[in-house]
C-alpha cells in the first residue's frame, strides 16, 4: 500500500516551454502533498507544501508564478513549471500523505513518487 | 548553519565492514527522525525511523542523542546492495515538512 506515482518519468523540453509534472497517490487519499527539486550532488530541496483544496505554501526564494501546483483533488496534485529555462533542469519528487491504506494510518509517514527528471534545453 | 548536516563522504569500504554515520541538527524542536536512502537517479526510501531508545532493524542500527542534537546510523556485515546515499532527515513539531541533509554516500567494495 501507500504507492505514489509521477508522470512522465522523464521530459526534454525547449527553453520557453512549459512543463506539467503530475503526482498521484494511488491506494490512499493524500491530504497533503509536497514538492521536492533536487540538483545533481544535492539533497531534497522542500519547494511547496500543498493541502487538498487551497492554495500551496512556497518554500522562501521559490517563485510561485513560475512553478504552479494545483491540489485539486484528494490523489492528484501537479505541478508545471512555466517558461522552464535551463536553469530549471533537475530531478522533481513529490510526496504524500495523509488518510488511511490497508487499515493503518498514512498521516505520520510521506510516501515519495518516483520523480521527474526535467531537462530543458 | 544548515539544519541537518551530514558528513557528504564518500565512504568506500569492503564488503562485510561495519560503516558508521552521524548526523546533527540544529532545531532543538525536530520531533521525528528519520533515515532514508536513496539510489541514484531514484526516489528517497525510508529506511528506518530513529527512536529515542534506540532501534535496530537487521544489520541497521540507528541511534538518537536528544541532548547533543545528533543522530547516527550503523551498518553491520555490509553488503554491496547498500551502496547508495544515506540521508539524514528530521521533522520539526508541529510542521509537516521534513528536512533533509546532503546525504553521504557509501560504496561498498568486493
Amino acid at each position: 500500500g501507500a504507492v505514489v506515482s509521477q508522470h512522465p518519468s522523464w521530459v526534454i523540453c525547449k527553453s520557453g516551454t512549459s512543463v506539467k509534472i503530475e503526482c498521484r497517490s494511488l491506494d490512499f487519499q493524500a491530504t497533503t502533498m509536497f514538492w521536492y527539486r533536487q540538483f545533481p550532488k544535492q539533497s531534497l530541496m522542500l519547494m511547496a507544501t500543498s493541502n487538498e483544496g487551497s492554495k500551496a505554501t512556497y518554500e522562501q526564494g521559490v517563485e510561485k508564478d513560475k512553478f504552479l501546483i494545483n491540489h485539486a483533488s484528494l490523489t492528484l496534485s501537479t505541478l508545471t513549471v512555466t517558461s522552464a529555462h535551463p536553469e530549471d533542469s533537475s530531478f522533481y519528487i513529490c510526496s504524500a500523505s495523509g488518510g488511511t491504506s490497508g487499515g493503518a494510518s498514512r498521516t505520520d509517514t510521506q510516501y515519495f513518487g518516483p520523480g521527474t527528471r526535467l531537462t530543458v534545453l | 548553519r544548515k539544519e541537518v548536516e551530514q558528513d557528504p563522504g564518500p565512504f568506500n569500504v569492503p564488503e562485510g565492514a561495519t560503516v558508521a554515520f552521524n548526523c546533527t541538527y540544529s532545531n532543538s524542536a525536530s520531533q521525528s527522525f528519520f533515515w532514508y536512502r536513496q539510489d541514484c537517479r531514484k526516489e528517497p526510501k525510508l529506511l528506518m525511523s530513529v527512536y529515542s531508545s534506540g532501534n535496530e532493524d537487521g544489520r541497521f542500527t540507528a541511534q538518537l542523542n536528544r541532548a547533543s542534537q545528533y543522530i547516527s546510523l550503523l551498518i553491520r556485515d555490509s553488503k554491496l546492495s547498500d551502496s547508495a546515499t544515506y540521508l539524514c532527515v528530521v521533522n520539526v513539531l508541529g510542521a509537516q515538512k521534513l528536512v533533509f541533509g546532503q546525504g553521504t554516500r557509501l560504496t561498498i567494495n568486493p
